[in-house]
């Protein structure tokens, strides 16, 4: 059974907190991609991991960051929180090169105070 | 600006009934579209897909339509079942990593 985890379920910061936030998916999949949903909006691509170390700015990568040092594992940074980064935060993960679907991550809720 | 939108956040259907869920989106380089099932508490679940080449795609009580001319896509379920209860969420892509998501209609089927 495929599987992506995120670390959190539910995240509280307060602002100007560093926050991360982790993604582990077991497919070993190349692609690997952190989106925001939020309501009205649906599902807003911040960054995209195309392999390890190898990222690209989504539509919405401003005050965010990410690392992936390894295949499995992408993180997604908010470098100093601030309360319109208040949503829900998914990952997802895909093969390479095919517009195969993508695997989804159940989300982190982030709410920042 | 969207580039894809779902105009109606919610749709109630009876159960047996035909639910039919809409999807607009504008750029005419799209080739590739998708729809999601999201259950609360879970990511969303990949449900059908259609490529551009095609305009009709079934997967049992599933069908996509793909209307190209008018740039429009719609889900049909046919019949409705109670466990089809959940938010719906249309995607497309013009690269193979690039995708672009609706807002999600929310789906309730009533027994």
């Amino acid at each position: 059974d495929v599987k992506v985890t995120q670390s959190s379920r539910y995240l509280v910061k307060r602002t100007g907190e560093k926050v991360f936030l982790e993604c582990v998916q077991d497919m070993d999949h190349e692609n690997m991609f952190w989106y925001r949903q939020d309501p009205g909006l649906g599902l807003r691509l911040i960054y995209f991991s195309y392999d390890v170390k190898m990222k690209e700015k989504g539509d919405i990568p401003e005050g965010y960051s990410v690392s992936r040092e390894k295949k499995e594992r992408f993180s997604l940074i908010l470098e100093s929180a601030s309360t319109n980064q208040t949503s829900m935060y998914l990952c997802a993960s895909k093969i390479a090169g095919t517009t195969d679907t993508q695997y989804f991550g159940p989300g982190t809720r982030l709410t920042v105070l | 600006d969207q580039q894809v939108k779902q105009n109606s956040p919610s749709l109630s259907v009876q159960e047996g009934r035909i639910s039919i869920l809409n999807c607009d989106y504008t750029n005419s380089m799209f080739d590739y579209f998708l729809w999601y099932k999201k259950y609360p508490a879970e990511g969303p679940t990949f449900l059908i897909s259609i490529s551009s080449i095609k305009d009709k795609n079934e997967d049992g009580r599933f069908t996509v339509f793909l209307n190209k001319s008018a740039k429009h896509l719609s889900l049909h379920i046919v019949p409705s079942q109670p466990g089809d209860s959940a938010v719906y969420f249309c995607a497309a892509s013009a690269r193979v990593y690039k995708f672009y998501f609706g807002s999600g209609t929310k789906l309730n089927v009533k027994p």
